[in-house]
């Protein structure tokens, strides 16, 4: 029979261009949100992180923007490079405790 | 830093038989975790470990998981007997500081089971 997996939401974009992912958390309670890079065979790999008591964070070439209000998350990437296709994770400490719970994760193509 | 080194990278066994994947964690990392990463569920987390003890087993699927973590360096995280739908890449990540900081995953365990 025919396997249903996860449809991946893919997000193409030019070299040179920003990109903007999206995530929507689950947790009214979470406080603590990251943000993961996947490249092909490679475990996640840490970005930036937020705390709920900030809605927005700079990193190099980066941007994590949280609103709380309507439990969203999102992932600037400024000059958007080939280097950086892969797929991006949000991740939330699920209410507030030690455990990491991961979202489904967007695919990020950049053409060059 | 080495980072987290699991092993081995790939393991490729017959249904029935048993499967052990190892985790060396950061040095000085006290919070050890088990994900599970399949196409179908995504990112699921088994297990975790504070100062060495099980915290949290809740997301372990069945008995036939079991994991242990004997010492600060070492982790396991064992399947007996494997099944077929235990096929997916089995990541160990770790944590130094707080709740509220990263995890840091090592490259991760394809198991195929046929």
């Amino acid at each position: 029979g025919e396997s249903v997996g996860l449809h991946l939401p893919t997000l193409s974009v030019q070299e040179g261009d920003n990109s903007i992912i999206n995530c929507a958390y689950s947790n009214s309670a979470s406080d603590y949100f990251i943000w993961y890079k996947q490249e092909s065979g490679k475990g996640p790999q840490f970005i930036i992180d937020i705390r709920s008591n900030m809605d927005k964070r700079q990193g190099q070439r980066v941007t994590v923007l949280l609103n709380k209000t309507v439990k969203h998350l999102s992932l600037q990437i400024a000059a958007t490079q080939p280097g950086d296709s892969a797929v991006y994770f949000c991740a939330e400490n699920q209410g507030g405790s030690e455990k990491l719970v991961f979202g489904k994760g967007t695919k990020l193509t950049v053409n060059p | 830093d080495a980072g987290v080194i699991q092993s081995p990278r790939h393991e490729v066994t017959e249904m029935g038989q048993e499967v052990t994947l190892r985790c060396k964690p950061i040095s000085g990392h006290n919070s050890l975790f088990w994900y599970r990463q399949t196409m179908m569920r995504g990112l699921e987390l088994l297990i975790y470990f504070n100062n060495n003890v099980p915290i949290d087993d809740s997301g372990m699927p069945e008995d036939r998981f079991s994991a242990k973590m004997p010492n600060a360096s070492f982790s396991t995280l064992k399947i007996q007997p494997s099944e077929p739908r235990d096929s997916a890449v089995y990541f160990c990540a770790t944590r130094g500081g707080s709740y509220n900081s990263p995890l840091h995953f090592g490259n991760g365990t394809r198991l195929t089971v046929t």
